[in-house]
Formats: C-alpha cells, structure tokens, sequence
C-alpha cells in the first residue's frame, strides 16, 4: 500500500455519461497531482492541486474537470466520455513546495468507455 | 508534450546480466528521478539525483546525470526476474513555488528472461 488511494479500481461507462475519480493523498502531502495513461500517449500531466489550490494544468481537456478539498482529498469529474478517454488514471501525491522530491502514486483507474 | 525520451524503448536480457537504459531531456532540471511501473499498476520512485549530482547509486541501481548533454542513464546490476517492468524516467523543471510537477518520458519496457 503506497498510502495513496484511488477509486475506484474498474469502471466501465458508456459514452456521453460523466464519472468522478477519487484521491486520498499520503498523510501529510499537500499537493496532488493527476495524469492519463494510455498507450498512444504516455503519461500526460492533467492538473495539480497544491492545499486546495489549482497550481498548474496540463493537457486537460474542457470536459474534465478537478478539485483538491479541505481534507485534501481530490477529484476528478470526467464528463460527456468518448471513446478515446479510455484509459488508466493515475493520482499521484507530494509534499509540495519548491521541488519535487517524487511522487507517491496510487494504483489508478482503469476507465473503460463502450 | 514529453520532456524526456528513453531510450531503448524495449530492452530484453537474460537474468544476471546488466541493463541500461538512457533518458534524453529538453529544458534545464531541478532533479531527474527514475520510476518503475508493473504492468498496469501504479508507478514506483527508485532514485532522484539532483543537477548538480554526476552519479548516484541505490542497492542494485545507478544512476548517472550530464547535464550538458542533457541526459540520463539507469544501470541495473544482475537483474532479477521480478525486475521485470518499465522504467520511467521524470524531470523536475520547475523552480518556482508551486511549479514542482514532474515530466515523464515515453518509458523502456524491460523483460528479464529466466
């Protein structure tokens, strides 16, 4: 258990629908980060959250959407699905601040669109 | 966009033998740190050396950083077939506050035959 939790694990969704990711970061991290893995593309930085703040965004598209909570919890709001969105998501945690020390990352969600 | 490219993007050797693997990046770095991924879970940090390192070592592992050349190698000593994985390699750009997300590479897959 790397002390940052994901869920869930599995989803499968139709497209057009919308879904939300859950994060729980490591005790005591404050920024939370979030990427995509897919096969085509890598790992593609989306957004990060430093205590409850937007601190940088990637390659997020419009139709998705995050936000970091008081108990630091995030989530990530994924809506009219394509295809294409398919993919694992990764949630990873720091400490945050000047330099990154590196990540602590949860095990993911592996979102299937039909 | 990815910040840094491995090189090889496959890499099968026999257990006990040496693997290197190289990472090539684009912009000037905080830190460059080296993740391993098992097959669909969640990314794991093995090392961090810092620009102003040349090498560093962990256990089975060494890392060497040219930052003129702007790249990185991974050596792991007598491989192990639960070394079995991809490598990342991921760059710290920023220095400013807040501006700590980590870049990652396109990744080598690594198999270890028994």
């Amino acid at each position: 258990d790397s002390g940052v939790t994901q869920t869930p694990k599995h989803l499968i969704t139709a497209t057009g629908q919308r879904v939300t990711l859950r994060c729980s970061p490591r005790s005591g991290d404050l920024s939370v980060y979030w990427y995509q893995q897919s096969l085509d593309q890598g790992l593609q930085f989306l957004i990060q959250y430093y205590n409850g703040e937007e601190r940088a965004k990637g390659n997020i598209l419009e139709r998705f959407s995050a936000q970091q909570f008081p108990d630091l919890h995030s989530e990530l709001n994924l809506s009219s699905l394509e295809l294409g969105d398919s993919a694992l998501y990764f949630c990873a945690s720091s400490v945050g601040g000047r330099e990154n020390y590196g990540y602590t990352f949860g095990s993911g969600t592996r979102l299937t669109v039909v | 966009s990815q910040q840094g490219e491995e090189d090889p993007q496959a890499l099968s050797i026999q257990e006990g033998e040496n693997a290197t693997m190289n990472c090539s990046y684009k912009t000037s770095i905080n830190n460059l740190q080296w993740y391993r991924q098992n097959s669909g879970r969640g990314l794991v940090h093995l090392i961090l050396i810092r620009s102003n390192e040349r090498e560093k070592h962990s256990g089975r592992l060494r890392v060497t950083l040219d930052t003129s050349k702007k790249s990185s190698s991974l050596l792991i000593t007598a491989s192990r077939a639960a070394d079995t994985a991809s490598y990342f390699c991921a760059t710290d750009r920023g220095s400013n506050f807040g501006n700590e997300k980590l870049t990652f590479g396109t990744g080598t897959r690594l198999t270890i035959i028994p």
